[in-house]
């Protein structure tokens, strides 16, 4: 059975701090997806980023980056410079792919709260 | 495309009532996705359909949860009777091919059951 691990369940740091959420995976697949999504306040689910399984380059987006290490089955997201619109909860989630198996399993979320 | 798109977007029943929830998939997406969130559960997978065919309601908690995708743009997801552990905020979400590709997420229907 696939589950994902999110151990912060809650964050704060100061405007204009770095801050790293971790996520933790379990899977029996050679073959997934992970993801991570945004809770702003208001509720919405926002898609931020997918990595496939035999794709462990880090990727950057602006403030965002991710690093994925397939060697200890993480796939943590920093945020440089963070800011109080950052202010969320991020969500993990993993999508193995088999047959018609494919769906999503979240993370409980890490709640982040940037201050000024 | 206006997203997907779900009704109500806040629902208010009393227990034992029947309640329908609503949900619009971003068109031409054949992946439609029924998620509940709890604080105890967090998010959970309850159905999702292919070409409106459902493919796995293992997550659906009871007999009293139904959901049924009539077309490719429409889906409902129906609790009868409701319960008071039935509240939570129930997302519906869409996804082109499979959910390997992201899937594009409602803003959610907050369901309170008094």
């Amino acid at each position: 059975a696939q589950k994902v691990t999110q151990a912060q369940t809650e964050i704060s740091v100061v405007e204009k701090e770095d801050v790293t959420l971790d996520c933790v995976y379990e899977t029996r697949d050679t073959t997934y997806y992970l993801f991570w999504y945004k809770q702003p306040p208001s509720g919405e689910l926002v898609f931020l980023i997918r990595r496939n399984s035999f794709d462990e380059q880090n990727e950057i987006s602006g403030r965002y980056s991710w690093n994925f290490q397939k060697s200890t089955s993480s796939f943590n997201f920093t945020i440089t410079a963070s800011q109080v619109v950052d202010s969320a909860v991020y969500f993990c989630a993993l999508s193995e792919v088999g047959g018609t198996a494919s769906k999503l399993t979240f993370g409980t979320g890490t709640r982040l709260q940037v201050t000024l | 495309d206006a997203g997907v798109i779900q009704s109500p977007r806040h629902e208010v029943t009393e227990m034992g009532q029947e309640v329908t929830l609503r949900c619009k998939p971003i068109s031409g997406h054949d992946y439609l996705f029924w998620y509940r969130q709890t604080m105890m559960r967090g998010l959970e997978l309850l159905i999702y359909f292919n070409n409106n065919v459902p493919i796995d309601d293992s997550g659906m908690p009871e007999d009293r949860f139904s959901a049924k995708m009539p077309n490719a743009s429409f889906s409902t997801l129906k609790i009868q009777p409701s319960e008071p552990r039935d509240s939570a905020v129930y997302f519906c979400a869409s996804s082109f091919f499979q959910a390997t590709l992201e899937a594009f997420f409602g803003q959610g229907t907050r369901l309170t059951v008094v």
